[in-house]
């Protein structure tokens, strides 16, 4: 168990439709990612929060937002959804940059 | 840009020979490089990072690495597979400064043969 906690850990959704991810990292932890694993991109970087704050963007589309909360954590949400948002949604947490990243279980998305 | 390439999707040992699986990393300045390996339907797992110090660094469940600076490699080792290491390994490079995030190949699905 990497401490780090997923909510849902599966999602059906129809095509349009928004919905939110949910993310709580591991104790103390500043730092929160999230990244997109899907058969033909892999493991795409989204978006990193610190402490409240955005610190980096990735892949992420127009459509996707995420924020990380008072308590530290974090949602991610994806509105107006396709077919091809369907994917396994990662969120990890470190403690500093010359940390490893400990990976969440996954919530799996499912657009149909 | 940081970038990180594994080059073979697949690779198959039998249990109880050595294992490599190989990864090369483009990134500015000192690179801090790590391995993850993820299960079926489960999470990534961290395995080992380097990020200074010995070339050979050890990790989780009997695995090494071994940083190549002149090769901008850091393949992954293990002297003796099992089959229970069959998985999904990625490897990921994250750069000394401004890019926090982890950049990871594509990942390497390693079947060990009984």
């Amino acid at each position: 168990d990497s401490g780090v906690t997923q909510t849902p850990k599966h999602l059906i959704t129809a095509t349009g439709q928004r919905v939110t991810l949910r993310c709580s990292p591991r104790s103390g932890d500043l730092s929160v990612y999230w990244y997109q694993q899907s058969l033909d991109q892999g493991l795409q970087f989204l978006i990193q929060y610190y402490n409240g704050e955005e610190r980096a963007k990735g892949n992420i589309l127009e459509r996707f937002s995420a924020q990380q909360f008072p308590d530290l954590h974090s949602e991610l949400n994806l509105s107006s959804l396709e077919l091809g948002d369907s994917a396994l949604y990662f969120c990890a947490s470190s403690p500093g940059i010359n940390t490893e990243a400990f990976f969440g279980q996954g919530t799996r998305l499912t657009v149909v | 840009a940081q970038s990180v390439a594994q080059p073979e999707d697949q690779v198959n040992v039998a249990e109880g020979n050595p294992l490599t699986v190989k990864c090369t990393y483009s990134v500015s300045g000192n690179p801090y490089l790590f391995w993850y390996v993820q299960y079926p339907n489960r999470g990534l797992q961290f395995l080992l990072k380097y990020i200074t110090g010995d070339n050979l660094v050890k990790g989780s469940y009997g695995f090494e690495a071994e940083f190549n600076k002149s090769q901008t490699s850091f393949h992954l080792k293990k002297p003796s597979a099992l089959v229970s290491d069959s998985a999904l390994y990625f490897c990921a490079v994250r750069g000394p400064w401004d890019a926090r995030q982890l950049t990871f190949g594509s990942g390497t699905q390693l079947t060990v043969l009984p």
